[in-house]
């Protein structure tokens, strides 16, 4: 199995400021990388599948990059609704892992 | 547009079976497979497995191999859910997924408690 690592576990942000997550896969999925944002009780929400292409309707500050084995979302300027956890996941080979995720929460 | 409406929270007794569904709304429901994706409370996302809608073929994670089984009612456009021989550590929302570029859709989740 694929084994998918994000770092940090967790990170406290200031509305505007610029923040980037980073997710590894134990090894290459070439660009078969989809990152989700969940808030709490609700359902996942897709926002960037193949590395680096946004989900329509996801507003432009968030971005993905990468591919192999390193991956990276960011988020340019973060808002107040972006407080939310962050979960990487690889779509190369069954079984589908994800990441363990990223907590963005207020400084 | 598209929709995925899940069935009602379920609470079970160890060892009895649950059968979620997830209907499907707005698009060809045959022409993308659904997965199914469950979250323990306070944990992560686990992917179970799939199943293409158009022929019914499946792909289950190997930890619930023999426990769970996925169809779908092309009649319907539902797609099922059941895991049987329930323990405790299955206590968890169960969500349904539209395959395709990601998971781009899911339904809305059914939390299944399993407790004695």
């Amino acid at each position: 199995d694929i084994q998918m690592t994000q770092s940090p576990s967790s990170l406290s942000a200031s509305v505007g400021d610029r923040v980037t997550i980073t997710c590894r896969a134990s090894q290459s999925i070439s660009s078969y990388l989809n990152w989700y944002q969940q808030k709490p009780g609700k359902a996942p929400k897709l926002l960037i599948y193949a590395a680096s292409s946004l989900q329509s309707g996801v507003p432009s500050r968030f971005s993905g990059s990468g591919s192999g084995t390193d991956f990276t979302l960011t988020i340019s300027s973060l808002q107040p609704e972006d407080f939310a956890t962050y979960y990487c996941q690889q779509s190369y080979s069954t079984p589908v892992t994800f990441g363990p995720g990223t907590k963005v929460d207020i400084k | 547009q598209v929709q995925l409406v899940q069935s009602g929270a379920e609470v079970k007794k160890p060892g009895a079976s649950v059968k979620v569904s997830c209907k499907a709304s707005g698009y060809t429901f045959t022409s993308y497979g659904i997965s199914w994706v469950r979250q323990a409370p306070g944990q992560g996302l686990e992917w179970m497995g799939w199943i293409s809608a158009y022929n019914g073929n499946t792909n289950y994670a190997q930890k619930l191999q023999g426990r769970v089984t996925m169809t779908t009612d092309t009649s319907t456009s539902t797609a099922y859910m059941e895991l049987r021989s329930l323990r405790s550590d299955d206590t968890a929302v169960y969500y349904c997924a539209r395959r395709g570029s990601g998971l781009g859709y899911w339904g809305q989740g059914t939390l299944v408690t399993v407790s004695s």
